[in-house]
This record gives structure tokens, C-alpha cells and sequence, in this order.
């Protein structure tokens, strides 16, 4: 079992709708978890983090943190085209500050 | 302020040399950590370096290494280069709330 697991997609949606991306992890032991927008050629740019179990919100993004199911989501409320990007979930190991990312989800928003 | 700054951008190298990648990370920031990132494998993470020590290592042959400079910034560097080295290497800078990336160095082995 992957130690970070995303559905690789494509994940379509059309523009204005709410697109919602998933992430499971193996352990019981990681507390921090991050989700990161990565644009073809470019390098990833950070989204946001969370912690703490529940939803984090920064303007159209959620992210939802469910520690007992090792489970972690961002939804993207009102998607725009310039959302279309791969979307990197990752967590941070137990010491240090080693990220273990997920092989991504494609996002396509079309207009 | 700055960002994190990784040098160079690009590189082509021939099989069987060796190549040295430099990364500065966001001025006070003192953990600097490696990722490869191809098609296949996605990011996978190199190593991290605090305040001039290896904290974490992963799952890397020994060509792959790396160090800290006392000013923060650290360098990787890749022995006898093989073709299935080519990808984009990043460096990410941070201190637990978030990890910031550098624009990477796509390095090409031909």
C-alpha cells in the first residue's frame, strides 16, 4: 500500500461547479498534511496545509482532514479554467521535515 | 522576499558523468530538502539537510548525495550519471507550516 494515495483522474468539471479531490494515507502516526497545485512545466506551488481534524478554508479552497479514516480533501469552490492544473496531496513524516507526496489528480475545469 | 533559488535551470549530460545541482532556500530558513520529480514515479523524496546535518535520507542509490553550507545552502550531486536519472529535480525550503519549491533543474542524461 502506497503510503499517499490519489486517484490520478482526469477529475473534469465544469466551470462554477465544486471540484473535489481526495487523498487517503497508511499511518496513524503523520500529523501535518499539505495540498500543492502543480501547472504543466512548472514547479508546485502550495495551496495550503492542515492539522488539526475538520475544514480549513482559504477563499475558494477547503481542505477536510479526517484523522480516524486517514483521509484528507480540497475542494475548489466556483472552479475556473486556471484551476486545470495536478493537484499534490503529501504529508509530512513523524520527525524532520520530509514530505511523502501522491502521485497527483489531473484537474480539467472546462469553460 | 526572495524565493527559494535553484541553479541552473537546465542541464544535459552525457551517461557516466557527474552533475552538482545548488539550491539557497527563503533567507532563514535552515531545512532544505531534495525531490525527483519524472512522469513515472512522480515526487519522490531525495534528502533533507538542517542547520548543515542529513536529517532524513530516502530511497536513493549512494550516487545521489548532498550537503549544507553553513549560510543554508546546500548542493546535490549525482555520480555516474545514468539515463533514468533525467528528471526534474527540486529543493523545497520550510519550517513546518508549509514548503515552499524552487523553479527545479530539469537535468537530461543523453
Amino acid at each position: 500500500q502506497k503510503e499517499v494515495e490519489q486517484n490520478s483522474g482526469p477529475l473534469s468539471v465544469p466551470e462554477g461547479a465544486i471540484a473535489s479531490l481526495n487523498c487517503t494515507y497508511s499511518d496513524r502516526v503523520s500529523q501535518s498534511f499539505f495540498w500543492y497545485r502543480q501547472y504543466s512545466g512548472k514547479s508546485p506551488e502550495l495551496i495550503m496545509s492542515i492539522y488539526s481534524n475538520g475544514d480549513k478554508e482559504d477563499g475558494r479552497f477547503t481542505a477536510q482532514l479526517n484523522k480516524a479514516s486517514q483521509y484528507v480533501s480540497l475542494l475548489i469552490r466556483d472552479s475556473q479554467p486556471s484551476d486545470s492544473a495536478t493537484y499534490l496531496c503529501a504529508k509530512r513524516g513523524s520527525s524532520g521535515d520530509k514530505l511523502t507526496f501522491g502521485t497527483g489528480t489531473r484537474l480539467a475545469v472546462r469553460p | 522576499k526572495a524565493g527559494v533559488t535553484q541553479t541552473p535551470r537546465y542541464l544535459i549530460k552525457t551517461r557516466g558523468q557527474q552533475v552538482t545541482l545548488s539550491c539557497s532556500p527563503i533567507s532563514g530558513h535552515r531545512s532544505v530538502s531534495w525531490y525527483q520529480q519524472t512522469p513515472g514515479q512522480g515526487l519522490q523524496f531525495l534528502f533533507e539537510y538542517f542547520s548543515e546535518t542529513q536529517r532524513n535520507k530516502g530511497n536513493f542509490p549512494g550516487r545521489f548525495s548532498g550537503r549544507q553550507f553553513s549560510n543554508s545552502r546546500s548542493e546535490m550531486n549525482v555520480s555516474t550519471l545514468e539515463l533514468g536519472d533525467s528528471a526534474l529535480y527540486l529543493c523545497a525550503s520550510g519550517q513546518g507550516d508549509g514548503y515552499t519549491f524552487g523553479s527545479g533543474t530539469r537535468l537530461t542524461v543523453v
